[in-house]
């Protein structure tokens, strides 16, 4: 099945600095990539995703990147500010006949030091 | 997004009892999961809740203690059964929407003593 690779687990920046969070993933098939937030006993929830068809997408300050070769992808948080300080999980979509199982990263927990 | 309420946000159970969470969703969606995601910890897919027809469980995972419902394509029940203490945890429920993407209740933290 699908590996999910994410690193770092933690991070801390300075407000205003960038943070970049990496995963790596197995199945090269993979088609579909979410990246979630999750704050302190809250639910996790969605903040960019990507299809394998892209190779870059931008929400206002955040941004994903995907390698399809390298089978990586990358989130960018610029001008980081203290309430992006959470955990932080990106997951892959392999494909398959009504397979849309989402399989998870580790996590990132993401510090912004004011 | 999907509207999920899910039920109970916690609760406190003897070991050897069961405790089944419900799921209700706003809208029907053909696609439903249960999650479980220890503290400080990852989410780990349990199963995906199928519309009439049994559940599809994940590798360790298994009907007995996991028994999953899903009656109509707007509610799931996922009973947690015979617990133990190692089963304290976090269980969220999923869904997937084309438009929206996979969206998650606000979970249900059981502790079990």
């Amino acid at each position: 099945g699908e590996n999910v690779e994410q690193h770092p687990s933690t991070l801390s920046v300075q407000e205003g600095d960038s943070a970049v969070i990496k995963c790596t993933y197995s199945d090269s098939a993979s088609n579909y990539f979410p990246w979630y937030k999750q704050e302190l006993g809250k639910r996790p929830q969605l903040i960019i995703d990507i299809r394998s068809n892209v190779g870059e997408k931008k929400d206002q300050r955040i941004a994903v990147t995907l390698n399809k070769t390298a089978k990586h992808f990358s989130l960018h948080i610029t001008e980081t500010q203290p309430e992006d300080s959470a955990v932080y999980f990106c997951a892959a979509r392999p494909p398959g006949a009504g397979s849309y199982q989402l399989t998870f990263g580790k996590g990132t927990k993401l510090s912004v030091i004011p | 997004s999907a509207v999920i309420s899910q039920k109970p946000s916690r609760d406190i159970c003897q070991r050897g009892t069961s405790l089944t969470i419900q799921c209700q969703v706003d809208s029907q969606v053909t696609m439903m999961f249960w999650y479980r995601q220890q503290p400080g910890q990852s989410l780990t897919l349990i199963a995906t809740a199928n519309q009439g027809s049994e559940a599809t469980y994940e590798s360790g995972f298994v009907i007995d203690k996991f028994p999953i419902s899903r009656p109509n394509l707007t509610f799931s029940t996922l009973t947690v059964s015979n617990m133990s203490p190692e089963d304290s945890s976090i269980y969220l429920c999923s869904v997937m929407t084309a438009l929206y993407g996979y969206t998650f209740g606000s979970g249900t933290r059981l502790t079990v003593v």
